[in-house]
């Protein structure tokens, strides 16, 4: 079935470090992939999204591009700041405009001053 | 201005007890989910309704029961508690043509003695 898999947490920066977040996907077709965040304490918000390949998805400083030969989703950040410690959790959705997400396991992301 | 807001945020009852959260969203929204996130942060949908129609039920048992009184809202009915439902109950809202654009409460946290 399909599935989503994230590295594994937390990962610890210090304040203007450069972020990766791997994330790799297994479906059949051609999935819409999105970075959702969780910050402490409140329910997950969009982030950014991609729906074909090669498109690159990109918010608050946060980037994303769609490859379809490695099944990736990497989530990049070239200077994070402590405001950006959260989880983050990457997501698929294989069928058009189902609202059925299929969502990796999180990453904690800890950033420090 | 809460946009998918939930009550309550905690809850903690006996094994064998009967529950319900419940769910407003003022967006507008004519989709509305509800997902669990267990204590390893991993998130897995259990259902969604569009317009007051279940549209995704996962496999969840059936001691869990969504009502939705109207498209606004999505309440969460669980019946004879077990240990293995502690978690975080996420509900969640989306526009029809962009279900994958999701926007969550911010959680109940259910813990079951």
């Amino acid at each position: 079935g399909d599935s989503v898999t994230q590295m594994e947490g937390p990962v610890t920066l210090s304040e203007e470090a450069f972020l990766t977040i791997n994330c790799t996907y297994t479906a059949t077709g051609y999935p819409s992939l999105f970075w959702y965040v969780q910050y402490p304490g409140e329910g997950l918000q969009l982030l950014l999204k991609a729906t074909k390949a090669d498109d690159k998805g990109s918010n608050k400083g946060f980037e994303a591009t769609y490859r379809k030969e490695t099944t990736s989703f990497h989530l990049e950040k070239g200077s994070v700041q402590v405001s950006d410690s959260a989880v983050y959790f990457c997501a698929l959705s294989r069928s058009s405009n189902t609202g059925k997400l299929i969502f990796g396991q999180g990453t904690t992301l800890q950033v420090k001053p | 201005d809460t946009a998918v807001s939930q009550t309550p945020k905690y809850l903690v009852t006996q094994m064998g007890n009967d529950k319900s959260i419940k769910c407003e969203q003022n967006l507008g929204h004519d989709t509305m989910y509800w997902y669990k996130q267990d204590s390893k942060k991993f998130l897995k949908i259990m259902f969604s309704y569009n317009n007051k129609e279940l549209i995704i039920n996962e496999t969840v048992p059936n001691r869990f029961s969504p009502k939705s009184p109207d498209k606004a809202h999505l309440n969460l009915h669980i019946n004879s508690l077990e240990l293995g439902d502690s978690a975080v109950y996420f509900c969640a809202s989306s526009h029809p043509t962009l279900q994958e654009t999701q926007y969550f409460g911010p959680g109940t946290r259910l813990l079951v003695l």
